[in-house]
């Protein structure tokens, strides 16, 4: 299998502040990655993938990045709605893994 | 529009089957590339991908629960239908199935609000 390894596992920020989470992959994943966002209570929703690739509807201010094995999901200016986990997914093997999550918290 | 919803018992006993049902609309899995997962959550812990199946049945198993799952598809009826054997305690969670694509980043894009099974004696 190939193993998500997300850096860190929580985080404090506050509105306005740029945030970065990181996703390491097992294996070389090439751009295969998705990453998500999960509010408490609520089902996860694709905010990218394709590593990149920003999914209809998701702010620009979310960004992603990366290729191999190393991926970043960036929030430019944190926003109060913003506050949840986010959970990567790579999808290059047939496989399906997700990441560990990262929860953002208010500082 | 795509939208998706997991029914199934709610309280289940410690050994016993569990049978998961996604019924589906807006899209049909005989289309070529369209896949339905199922993915988990337990209680404050991460998200965990179960299975998958596509249009053309081909099927995919977490290596860890493989022996124990089974998904299949009623492309009549508009659902997939995922069997766990043997649960235990640990298999309570939020079950989820959702939407994919197999041409493209297999991300998934459409979610079921989800169903808790909750296993217990």
């Amino acid at each position: 299998d190939i193993q998500m390894t997300q850096s860190p596992s929580s985080l404090s920020a506050a509105v306005g502040d740029r945030v970065t989470i990181t996703c390491r992959a097992s294996q070389s994943i090439s751009t295969s990655l998705n990453w998500y966002q999960q509010k408490p209570g609520k089902v996860p929703n694709v905010l990218i993938y394709g590593a990149s690739t920003l999914q209809t509807g998701v702010p620009s201010r979310f960004s992603g990045s990366g290729s191999g094995t190393e991926f970043t999901l960036t929030i430019s200016s944190l926003q109060p709605e913003d506050f949840a986990t986010y959970y990567c997914q790579q999808s290059f093997s047939a496989i399906l893994t997700f990441g560990g999550g990262t929860k953002v918290q208010i500082k | 529009q795509i939208t998706l919803k997991e029914s199934g018992p709610t309280l289940v006993k410690p050994t016993q089957t569990l049978p998961l049902t996604c019924t589906f609309s807006g899209f049909s899995i005989s289309t070529s590339g369209v896949g339905v997962g199922w993915i988990r959550q337990s209680p404050g812990k991460a998200l965990e991908w179960l299975a998958l199946i596509y249009w053309d049945d081909d099927k995919r198993y977490s290596p860890s629960l493989k022996s124990r799952l089974t998904i299949t598809k009623d492309t009549s009826k508009n659902q997939v239908v995922l069997t766990m054997t043997n649960v235990d305690t640990v298999d309570t969670a939020t079950y989820y199935c959702a939407h994919t694509v197999y041409f493209g980043d297999r991300h998934f894009d459409y979610w079921g609000q989800g169903t808790l099974v909750v296993v217990s004696s």
